[in-house]
């Protein structure tokens, strides 16, 4: 079955830092990853989707990468600012089922 | 425009009860979800249907009844409300069946005392 993993569980940094978020699973045989942001008591809202074919999606500042052999995704996101603040979620794709971390918890201090 | 809806936003009832959450999308999507996000912030899927059609049962209690009425609508009721039942539950829809992206509702909080 597939499993999820995020690290850290929460992260605070200064505004203006570079930082990196990580997803680890556990089957390779995925179809897509994506990153998702939630905000407190909202839903989900969709940052980047990588296909299996894909090594990486880059939206402004944010760039993810994939690396399928590992099971790894990395969320890159440059220049942080407060706004920034939020839980980041990866979630895998397999046979129609998306499976999800539980999620980084961003702090960006202004 | 909101992309995909739910409602109530917040629902508290008492243990035994049976209640029922809507979730719209006017996204013209195939395919709707339905998700339990427990305390600790995991999400895990519970039903998909594309097209009206049952997909994905995930290992729900029977308790749980979704219905699809038409592609833009998935509902979920629920009979005999259990104290663990409590949890955010989003709605999600996508265009098609796999390799989509996912546009997720604003979530309903269910409270059951």
């Amino acid at each position: 079955k597939q499993e999820v993993t995020q690290i850290p569980a929460a992260l605070s940094v200064p505004e203006g830092e570079n930082l990196v978020l990580n997803c680890s699973f556990t089957d390779s045989a995925i179809y897509n990853l994506q990153w998702f942001r939630q905000d407190p008591g909202k839903g989900l809202t969709s940052l980047l989707l990588i296909q299996s074919s894909q090594r990486e999606q880059t939206s402004g500042r944010l760039n993810a990468s994939l690396d399928k052999s590992s099971g790894r995704s990395t969320l890159y996101i440059a220049a942080s600012q407060p706004g920034d603040s939020a839980t980041y979620l990866c979630a895998v794709e397999n046979f129609n089922k998306f499976y999800f971390g539980s999620g980084t918890k961003l702090n960006v201090k202004p | 425009d909101t992309a995909v809806s739910q409602t109530p936003k917040y629902l508290v009832t008492q243990m035994g009860n049976d209640k029922s959450i809507k979730c719209e999308q006017n996204l013209g999507h195939d395919t709707m979800y339905w998700y339990k996000q427990d305390s600790k912030k995991f999400l895990k899927i519970m039903f998909s249907y594309n097209n009206k059609e049952l997909i994905i049962n995930e290992t729900v209690p029977n308790r749980f009844s979704p219905k699809s009425p038409d592609k833009a609508h998935l509902n979920l009721h629920i009979n005999s409300l259990e104290l663990g039942d409590s949890a955010v539950y989003f709605c999600a829809s996508s265009i098609g069946l796999a390799g989509d992206t996912q546009y997720f509702g604003p979530g309903t909080r269910l409270t059951v005392l």
